[in-house]
């Protein structure tokens, strides 16, 4: 089975800041890579998937890199609405999410 | 616009089926794969497995023994049975719309706002 590894399990950080979360795999997953939010009481959201393609709609300031066994999604200029957890997901073989990174408010 | 609802008991007793439905609206069922998605109290996303109209199905392994997923395309719902359930069972669960791509793989592009379901007696 493939594991996700994300780093950090939290952060505090403050609006306008620029935030950067890992995410790795215990082997290669090339780019099958997908990123979501969750905030409480709603649907979770879609931001990019296949490593770096950015779901439509969602906002430029998100952006997906990486491929094989390390992944990044930074968000540039931190906004209110931001403030989340954030989970990566491989679906090279049978979808498995990452441990999930809370991004709070410093 | 797509839409997904989850419905069914809020309260399943230890060692019976807990059972959920999911309406779709906006986008025929006959077109994507559909999910179960859930989440315990304090942990993280846990995939639990995807149907598509053509019969394709694929489980988690962790739970491929007391899952059974199927879909109704004429009221445009699918359903999830989790047999055997116990306290670990106890969750939100969100149905979801996933999408496949050649070169991107599979995404969860639609989810429901999800529904809590508690094990207890």
């Amino acid at each position: 089975d493939i594991q996700m590894t994300q780093s950090p399990s939290s952060l505090s950080a403050s609006v306008g800041d620029r935030v950067t979360i890992i995410c790795r795999a215990s082997q290669s997953i090339t780019t099958y890579l997908n990123w979501y939010q969750l905030k409480p009481g709603k649907a979770p959201k879609l931001l990019i998937y296949g490593a770096s393609i950015l779901e439509s709609g969602v906002p430029t300031r998100f952006s997906g890199s990486g491929s094989g066994t390390e992944f990044s999604l930074t968000i540039s200029n931190l906004q209110p609405e931001d403030f989340a957890t954030y989970y990566c997901q491989q679906t090279y073989s049978l979808p498995v999410f990452g441990g999930g990174t809370k991004v709070e408010i410093k | 616009q797509v839409q997904l609802q989850e419905s069914g008991p809020g309260l399943a007793k230890p060692s019976e089926t807990l059972s959920l439905t999911c309406t779709v609206s906006g986008v025929s069922i006959s077109d994507y794969y559909w999910s179960w998605i859930r989440q315990s109290a304090g942990k993280g996303l846990e995939w639990i497995g995807r149907k598509h109209s053509s019969g394709n199905t694929d489980y988690n392994p962790s739970l491929k023994s007391r899952v059974i997923m199927s879909l109704d395309t004429s009221k445009s719902q699918f359903s999830l049975s989790l047999g055997s359930v116990t306290a670990a069972d106890t969750a939100v669960y969100y149905c979801a719309r996933e999408s496949l791509l050649l070169l991107e793989g599979y995404y969860i592009d639609t989810w429901g706002q999800g529904t809590l379901v508690t094990v207890s007696s």
